[in-house]
């Protein structure tokens, strides 16, 4: 049955350190979202790419983050330098343009020390 | 802009007990509605969603109303078991945009 996949599940770092995160959306689905889960803040819409174009980035810090879908199977974000405020689940969603169900995957707990 | 409020938590119930959590919406034109659950260590699930006014979604003994006059939509169920135990998220969705707008989510815990 099709899921999203992401990897790491867990990534524990230090500080200054690069972290990248990558997603499996569903095969076919052309929209992928990234969100950041904190107990603070909840749910945060990070970046929306429909067909491999950043729609989108409003909620993500530019100086440190970014997104790209290097190809049609893959989706990344990287941090770059991580901060402890960095710390959260960071989940990957993916859909269909112009349907509003969206699949969640795992997500991939962040940990910078 | 679009917003979600929903009841904070954590709510704790019995087994069998019935469960309500509120939420409700601001939004311009006619946003869909839904309510995703999240069980411990995973991903946001797809519980239940209704597209337009006074449509109800339901699935796993859960429902919810669409309410545009009261803006709301909360969720309901008559009879709680220990494995639904997990935090529930109310969100809405306008096609202009195509994204989901999510309430803070309500932790929900069920004793035996």
């Amino acid at each position: 049955d099709a899921r999203v996949t992401q990897t790491p599940r867990d990534k524990v770092t230090e500080m200054g350190q690069e972290v990248t995160m990558r997603c499996q959306p569903i095969l076919g689905h052309n929209t992928v979202f990234w969100y950041r889960q904190t107990m603070m803040q909840g749910l945060e819409l990070l970046a929306y790419f429909r067909n491999r174009a950043p729609l989108d980035d409003s909620g993500m810090p530019k100086d440190r983050f970014s997104a790209e879908m290097p190809d049609a199977t893959l989706a990344t974000l990287k941090i770059q330098p991580s901060e402890p405020r960095d710390s959260a689940v960071y989940f990957c969603a993916s859909g269909s343009s112009g349907t509003s169900e969206q699949f969640f995957g795992p997500g991939t707990r962040l940990t910078v020390l | 802009g679009d917003s979600v409020t929903q009841m904070e938590g954590p709510v704790t119930l019995s087994e069998e007990a019935f469960l309500t959590i509120n939420c409700t919406y601001t939004a311009t034109g006619y946003p869909s509605l839904f309510w995703y659950v999240q069980y411990p260590g995973e991903g946001l699930q797809l519980l239940l969603k209704a597209t337009k006014a006074d449509d109800k979604g339901s699935n796993k003994g859960f429902e919810a109303t669409y309410r545009k006059e009261t803006t709301s939509f909360h969720l309901e169920k008559g009879s709680v078991q220990v494995s639904d135990s997990a935090v529930y998220f109310c969100a809405l969705w306008k096609a202009a945009g195509n994204k989901l707008t999510f309430g803070g989510g309500t932790r929900v815990l069920v004793k035996p």
